[in-house]
């Protein structure tokens, strides 16, 4: 099945570790991104990235660091720098495949990360 | 400050009525909007979209309505079901087209 897929589903981490949060589809998928959701929040977009080995920074990067060396793949590093980092992670992608509206995104189950 | 506003939190409706959902924009270059469904901690998933040159479009239950000059649009589901009962994102195309700007979310509950 075509898809996208996030790992770990909860994750914990020490104040001041780095970590890296997975995400990976098959879709063949050009665009994808990250976003992050706080409790009453609507999802904020952190990176964003186009094409491989390109990407851009969203409203909210400051802490945050992406790579996209393969089309499939998107991981997200949340850095010691990221004052609040304690969240859901949903990694997104958008392209033609499986698409019924232009600029559909297709979301991944997510990621909870909480730091202690 | 922002551009897509969802104003109600939540919205409590008894199965078989309407549900109605709002959403505001400020930014008059959106030109694409898109309705997601979301369950917690799970990821959203799409429900309808309407583009600017529409003034409505339907799928099944779903109708999206955009009024332009009052920069609105709403969600409307008939009949309502308690599987309904989940949070509702409104999202605006900026206008590169390459991201999407989300509202808050409304959460509505359809009781039985």
């Amino acid at each position: 099945d075509g898809g996208i897929t996030q790992s770990p589903k909860y994750l914990f981490r020490k104040e001041g570790q780095n970590v890296t949060l997975s995400c990976e589809q098959n879709l063949n998928h050009d665009a994808m991104y990250w976003y992050r959701q706080d409790p009453g929040q609507g999802l904020r977009l952190i990176y964003y990235s186009q094409i491989v080995n390109d990407f851009q920074k969203g409203d909210i990067a400051e802490g945050y660091s992406v790579s996209r060396e393969k089309k499939e793949s998107f991981p997200l590093t949340v850095t010691s720098a990221q004052k609040n980092p304690t969240a859901f992670y949903l990694c997104a992608s958008r392209g033609s495949t499986g698409a019924r509206s232009y600029n559909e995104q297709f979301f991944g189950p997510g990621t909870r990360l909480t730091v202690l | 400050d922002q551009q897509v506003k969802q104003n109600s939190p939540s919205l409590s409706v008894q199965e078989g009525r309407i549900s109605i959902l709002n959403c505001d924009y400020t930014n008059s270059m959106f030109d694409y909007f898109l309705w997601y469904k979301k369950y917690p901690a799970e990821g959203p998933t799409f429900l309808i979209s309407i583009s600017s040159i529409k003034d409505k479009n339907e799928d099944g239950r779903f109708t999206v309505f955009l009024n332009k000059s009052a920069k609105h649009l709403s969600l409307h589901i008939v009949p309502s079901q308690p599987g309904d009962s989940a949070v509702y994102f409104c999202a605006a195309s900026n206008q590169a087209g390459t991201a999407l700007i989300f509202g808050k979310g409304t959460t509505l509950s359809v009781s039985s």
